[in-house]
This record gives C-alpha cells, sequence and structure tokens, in this order.
C-alpha cells in the first residue's frame, strides 16, 4: 500500500541548477497536485491536474512547470532555481471531486 | 471565492484538558469539509470529513467535529488530548468549481504535561 510517493526526500540545489521532483501514486487517482508550505503560510497550491494529459496553473506557478504524461505521475520542475523556491514540497492525489486528498511524505529542498 | 479560515495560529493545552480548533469557512451552497493533522516532518492525514447527513461526524485517533451552518463552522474537538496529539491542524473546504480543496493556515497544537 504504497499510496503517494515522493522522491527524493531533501536536495540541496545551487541558484540555477535546474531539478525535478516526482510524485507517484497507485490509486489510480484521477487528480494530482503540488504544493509548497513554508512557515506560516500554510500549504500554497502550485499546479494540479485533473487527468492525464492536463495540467493548469495553481496560486502560486512562477518558477515551476509541471507533467502529467502518465495517470499515476506527476511531475514538477524547477527550471532554475531561486533561494525563494527553498520549501517543503507535497504532493497530493484525490480520486476525483468531493473525495478526501491523500498525501506524500514532503520534499525538503534547500536551494543555496 | 471560497475561504477557510482558522482564527488560532497557535494553542496550547494540557495533557488531558479537552480541545476544539476553530474552522470557519466561506461558501455559498453546502460545504465539502475536511480536518487534516501533519505531525513534524510528516505528510498530511485525514482525520475526518462532512459530506451530507449527521453535523456531527468521528474521526481516527479520537476526534470529532460538528458542522454548524448557521455560523459557517466545523469546529474540531477531542474531550481529551494526549501528548502524541501535538501536530498542526488543517481544515479545507472543497472548491465545488475548481476541482480544488481551500486550505486555512493551520493550528499548531501544543501540549503541556
Amino acid at each position: 500500500n504504497a499510496g503517494v510517493t515522493q522522491t527524493p526526500k531533501f536536495r540541496v540545489l545551487k541558484t540555477g541548477q535546474s531539478m525535478t521532483l516526482l510524485c507517484a501514486q497507485d490509486m489510480n487517482h484521477e487528480y494530482m497536485y503540488w504544493y509548497r508550505q513554508d512557515p506560516g503560510m500554510g500549504l500554497r497550491l502550485i499546479h494540479y491536474s485533473v487527468g492525464e494529459g492536463t495540467t493548469a496553473k495553481g496560486e502560486v506557478p512562477d518558477g515551476y512547470n509541471v507533467s502529467r504524461l502518465k495517470k499515476q505521475n506527476f511531475l514538477l520542475g524547477l527550471e532554475s532555481a531561486a533561494p525563494s523556491q527553498t520549501s517543503v514540497y507535497f504532493c497530493a492525489s484525490r480520486l476525483d471531486a468531493n473525495t478526501e486528498a491523500f498525501f506524500g511524505q514532503g520534499t525538503r529542498l534547500t536551494v543555496v | 471565492a471560497q475561504s477557510v479560515t482558522q482564527p488560532d495560529i497557535h494553542i496550547t493545552v494540557s495533557e488531558g484538558a479537552s480541545l476544539e480548533l476553530r474552522c470557519n469557512y466561506s461558501y455559498g451552497a453546502t460545504p465539502y469539509l475536511f480536518w487534516y493533522v501533519q505531525s513534524p516532518g510528516q505528510g498530511l492525514q485525514l482525520l475526518l470529513k462532512y459530506f451530507s447527513g449527521d453535523t456531527l461526524v468521528q474521526g481516527i485517533k479520537g476526534f470529532e467535529a460538528e458542522f454548524k451552518r448557521s455560523q459557517s463552522s466545523f469546529n474540531l474537538r477531542k474531550p481529551s488530548v494526549h501528548w502524541s496529539d501535538a501536530a498542526e491542524y488543517f481544515c479545507a473546504v472543497e472548491d465545488g468549481s475548481n476541482y480544488q480543496l481551500i486550505w486555512g493556515a493551520g493550528t499548531k497544537l501544543i501540549i503541556k504535561p
């Protein structure tokens, strides 16, 4: 029962480097989300997807790109990392609307 | 637009005392409401949810929440807290038009021994 798996769990990047965070879910969920969590700011939605091949912008999309080529995977890319992107990133998935979200364990990213 | 307010950033209670965490929402229709808990260094876990029916819902770990339409509230309660309940608690409401959950800013629960 893997649920939602995020890789990597920790990463340190230098400013300007790029990286991709992977989110994989094995529950056949349609909806997937990427959030960032910063102290005192709760969860902020970066991008989301309501099905394979679809993506949409959330509240704070700048500096990030996403892809959902396979239903089970939702990738979050940082093309040129900035210190402001230091955060904990959470992936979540839902079967569809009006259902609960399942979360991954998070990725702690530090950009120096 | 829908919104969720958790007015308390931090709450401190003694172990064994009762707990109530507040959540107020802004939503035109009958909302779908959720409470999640986040232990340090962990992801979020669903405590309970309200979709319809009985306005008092039971969740895991001895938590319950009551939906009060007249007050636009969905407060989380527990009769007697344990040290292991120390965590951050998030209230969320379904955004019926946008495939998203709208999140409160969270309430950090601190347990005094």
